[in-house]
């Protein structure tokens, strides 16, 4: 069964502060994963891609990286601010005739002053 | 224009009403998305358009219709809901011939809906 999991499923933390926010899937076949914000609200926003064959990207403050071969990625906050605060969600893409996105539960940081 | 812009923001209707949700992108895009979203979930998948054709239909039930009547509107129309039906409608869009490494969707902001 496709699954994404995401761990934890929420954070808190102070400003400042990094953090790692982990994905685990048991999708096949994967063609890519993807890392969204989304605020309170809001429709998620990208933050990363990754195929198969990159194993990490970043995006400023953001860095996300990817094993393929255990089926897990982390993403990285580095230097955390209060506008982080959000939900953070791991995208998996499968292709199986069409695309299909198995998104994740999810994790929700706090970031604190 | 890199936005995909919902309408209306909020939405109240009652169980007998028929509204419709709105959903528009100038990018060029050919392939749109409805997503419905509940408190604390992931969003889940209703609908794929690819080409203004509909190509994905995740089961949802005949209350919910979509079409898509050019290549830069979504309409999600709305007709005797429940009120478990209440959630937050995201629409989305992605890039033509993109590929596999490039497919990132753009999401809008959102109908926050209330069934009655």
């Amino acid at each position: 069964k496709n699954q994404v999991e995401q761990s934890p499923q929420s954070l808190i933390i102070l400003e400042g502060k990094n953090c790692t926010l982990q994905c685990n899937y048991t999708v096949s076949p994967f063609s890519n994963l993807r890392w969204y914000k989304q605020d309170t609200g809001r429709g998620p926003v990208s933050l990363t891609i990754m195929t198969f064959s990159e194993n990490t990207k970043s995006n400023g403050r953001y860095t996300a990286t990817l094993d393929a071969d255990t089926k897990q990625s982390s993403l990285h906050i580095t230097a955390s601010q209060l506008s982080d605060s959000a939900s953070y969600i791991c995208v998996v893409s499968v292709i199986s005739g069409t695309y299909k996105y198995i998104f994740g539960t999810g994790t929700r940081l706090k970031v604190l002053a | 224009d890199t936005e995909v812009t919902q309408t209306p923001k909020h939405l109240v209707m009652g169980m007998t009403n028929k509204k419709s949700l709105k959903c528009e992108q100038h990018m060029g895009h050919r392939a749109m998305y409805w997503y419905k979203q509940k408190a604390k979930k992931p969003p889940e998948l209703m609908f794929v358009y690819s080409y203004e054709k509909l190509s994905i239909n995740e089961s949802v039930p005949s209350r919910f219709s979509p079409e898509c009547p050019n290549s830069s509107l979504l309409n999600l129309h709305l007709h005797a809901l429940q009120p478990e039906d209440s959630a937050l409608y995201l629409c989305a869009s992605s890039p033509p011939g993109a590929g596999v490494a490039k497919n990132i969707q753009y999401f809008g902001a959102g109908t926050r809906l209330s069934v009655l």
